[in-house]
């Protein structure tokens, strides 16, 4: 089945441990992308990568490290989280660079919800 | 700087009560427009990409129209299974950001 997924599904911690939260897809898709969603904020980009060694910010990065080592893999890091990166977290990839003329769908996996004590 | 308002932030319809979703959105160089579905829970589902003003695209109940401003979501007699939040979004050009709105959230009842 295609699909993205997340782990943890859920994680609660406690502020200035590190931590990684996981995004696996099993489409093949060049371009991948980390969310937060915030009530009364929306969905909004941390992270993009194009393809493999190729990541670049989104508009919220302060706070979070990826990585593109493999083309399926893409981790969120967060090396030292504080209480405001409490939030719900998504990962999406896309089939095509969305530079090209198609219908450049994201496709999301579950989500995380991250709670920073 | 690129921006997705959408309205209303809510909206409770009966079962069969047409009604439209809007959103509008400022970018420089649309790249495209998409509308996604959100259940409770879930990550949010893809429905349309509208490219250019006057496009249209339709899936059973919901239609989205596009202008040079903001888009439109209409549903057409809608179910108890269309509630759920409908996002739109915007990508710009010269970017592979992808721009939010907040939501709608819309209630169906039986």
């Amino acid at each position: 089945e295609a699909q993205v997924t997340q782990n943890p599904r859920y994680l609660i911690t406690v502020t200035g441990k590190k931590l990684t939260v996981t995004c696996s897809q099993n489409m093949n898709h060049e371009y991948m992308s980390w969310y937060r969603q915030d009530p009364g904020l929306g969905l909004r980009q941390i992270y993009y990568s194009m393809n493999v060694e190729v990541t670049d910010k989104g508009d919220v990065p302060e706070g979070y490290k990826v990585s593109r080592k493999e083309k399926r893999n893409f981790p969120l890091i967060l090396e030292s989280p504080s209480p405001n990166q409490t939030s719900l977290y998504f990962c999406a990839s896309s089939p095509n660079l969305p530079g090209h003329l198609n219908t450049g769908e994201l496709f999301f996996g579950e989500g995380s919800r991250l709670t920073v004590l | 700087e690129d921006q997705v308002t959408q309205s209303p932030e809510a909206l409770r319809l009966q079962e069969g009560e047409s009604s439209s979703l809007n959103c509008s959105y400022t970018v420089s160089g649309l790249r495209g427009l998409f509308w996604y579905r959100q259940d409770p829970g879930k990550g949010p589902e893809f429905l349309f990409t509208l490219y250019s003003a006057g496009e249209e695209k339709e899936k059973e109940r919901l239609k989205a129209t596009l202008t040079k401003k903001e888009s439109f979501l209409h549903i057409t007699a809608p179910k108890p299974e269309d509630s759920a939040t409908y996002l739109c979004a915007v990508r710009g050009s010269g970017t592979y950001k992808y721009i939010f709105g907040t939501g709608t959230r819309l209630k169906v009842l039986a």
